[in-house]
């Protein structure tokens, strides 16, 4: 089931520094999405994208860049990391016809200090 | 707006015991709605949606409109059955995903 995969899997990064996390899936499904997971807060969208240029903000947007030039890649950028930022990051995908069915990646443990 | 309820953070049961995973939400529309698990350390996974009305490990969630509930169901607990699992509501734009808070299932043996 490695048809979606995210980059780094783990990252420990300082306050106030650029960090792209990377999400790739070779389905070509028109959709992705990115959540941060947080305990007490559970799942929570940040940036969504229907197609290749078209992304939209979700729940949670706020210091954090994404962008979506080639169908299969989903880039999440913070731009100056804060501390609020630690948490885990999810990106997920699913193609147009199966609205039922998000297959998420492995995720990526993110720590900022 | 759609808003997705768990209002159990962490449920313990004992390994036979029956399980009962509470969600309860808010949605305008016709929900759609679905639980996930995660695994230790494991990616999400869909575990049921309710418009197959199918059973998963023994996993159940019946849709209560009148009661705007779809808690999450099992008669004999498994300790494999312990991990993360969260109800979610889909949004009739992109697909996209309402999540609860999640809820922490632990069984002991």
């Amino acid at each position: 089931d490695a048809g979606i995969t995210q980059s780094p899997r783990y990252k420990i990064t300082e306050t106030g520094r650029q960090v792209t996390l990377m999400c790739h899936q070779t389905w070509s499904h028109s959709y992705m999405f990115w959540y941060r997971q947080d305990l007490g807060h559970g799942l929570r969208l940040i940036y969504y994208s229907a197609a290749a240029d078209i992304t939209d903000k979700g729940e949670v947007p706020d210091g954090y860049v994404v962008s979506r030039s080639k169908t299969e890649n989903f880039p999440l950028t913070l731009e100056s990391a804060t501390r609020s930022q630690t948490s885990v990051y999810f990106c997920a995908s699913r193609a147009e016809a199966q609205r039922n069915t998000i297959y998420f990646g492995e995720g990526s443990w993110l720590t900022v200090v | 707006a759609q808003r997705v309820t768990q209002p159990e953070k962490l449920l313990s049961v004992f390994k036979g015991a029956p399980v009962e995973l509470k969600c309860n939400y808010s949605y305008s529309g016709s929900p759609e709605l679905f639980w996930y698990v995660q695994y230790s350390r494991q990616r999400l996974q869909l575990l049921l949606r309710h418009i197959s009305r199918e059973s998963i490990k023994g996993f159940t969630a019946d849709l209560n409109k009148g009661e705007t509930s779809f808690h999450l169901k099992k008669p004999f607990a498994q300790e494999e059955d312990s991990a993360m699992y969260y109800c979610a509501l889909r949004s009739t734009s992109y697909g996209k995903l309402t999540f609860g808070q999640g809820t922490i299932l632990t069984v002991h043996p």
